[in-house]
């Protein structure tokens, strides 16, 4: 079965503080993408990583992808509250299976608090 | 504005009924997704249509039923409504066939159902 796993579920943070979110995945894939969904909205993309190694920087968030170990994080540097929203993190299995289709998972709810 | 029209953006139903959601994808994009978001299940893949096949299916019940038009633009069917059908549904789309190129997906604003 195929699994995209987020950690944590939720965070709150600090504002100026940093933090790390998780995203390990179960099926080969080098496509990853991460999305940022603020309460009723839609889901705004942010980062599209395309190989292995690949790092991608915009503001204070940071993401990377790793194929080897399924691993791909969203690094937050010097927390504002603007960044308070649900992050997901999807991979794209249109290489590996069935074509074109993301399987999320299940979100970071982060909450940044001054 | 992502460029991708979702209509209309709030339903209110009665359970057994029968409901039609409509996408136009952002100008050029061939491929069109639909995805479902409920508290329970997350964000699930529904259905993908590529400039006007069907390419690949989700986890969409038989009771769901989606198309894309000559136009582009795409309607997903959901009759025979039930509770757990409440939810916020996604179009996406993507420029391109799957299997080639770097496309990225851009999503629309949602549809939020409710069947009562």
């Amino acid at each position: 079965e195929l699994k995209v796993e987020q950690n944590p579920l939720f965070l709150s943070m600090q504002e100026g503080k940093n933090y790390t979110i998780y995203c390990n995945y179960s099926t080969t894939s080098d496509r990853l993408y991460w999305y940022r969904q603020d309460p009723g909205k839609s889901l705004e993309s942010l980062f599209v990583l395309l190989s292995n190694g690949a790092v991608k920087q915009e503001g204070r968030l940071m993401a990377s992808l790793d194929t080897k170990a399924r691993l791909s994080t969203l690094h937050i540097t010097a927390a504002v509250h603007d960044l308070s929203a649900t992050y997901f993190c999807a991979v794209d299995i249109r290489y590996g299976g069935s074509q074109g289709n993301l399987i999320f998972g299940k979100g970071t709810k982060l909450s940044v608090k001054p | 504005d992502s460029g991708v029209t979702q209509t209309p953006k709030h339903l209110i139903t009665a359970t057994g009924q029968r409901v039609t959601l409509r996408c136009s994808p952002r100008s050029g994009d061939l491929s069109v997704y639909w995805y479902q978001q409920s508290l329970d299940q997350g964000l699930q893949f529904l259905i993908h249509y590529y400039n006007g096949e069907e390419r690949a299916k989700g986890n969409i019940l038989e009771r769901f039923s989606a198309q894309q038009f000559p136009d582009l633009h795409s309607e997903l069917n959901l009759s025979s409504l039930e509770l757990g059908d409440s939810a916020l549904y996604f179009c996406a789309s993507s420029e391109g066939d799957p299997g080639f190129g770097n496309y990225g997906y851009t999503f629309g604003s949602g549809t939020r159902l409710t069947v009562v």
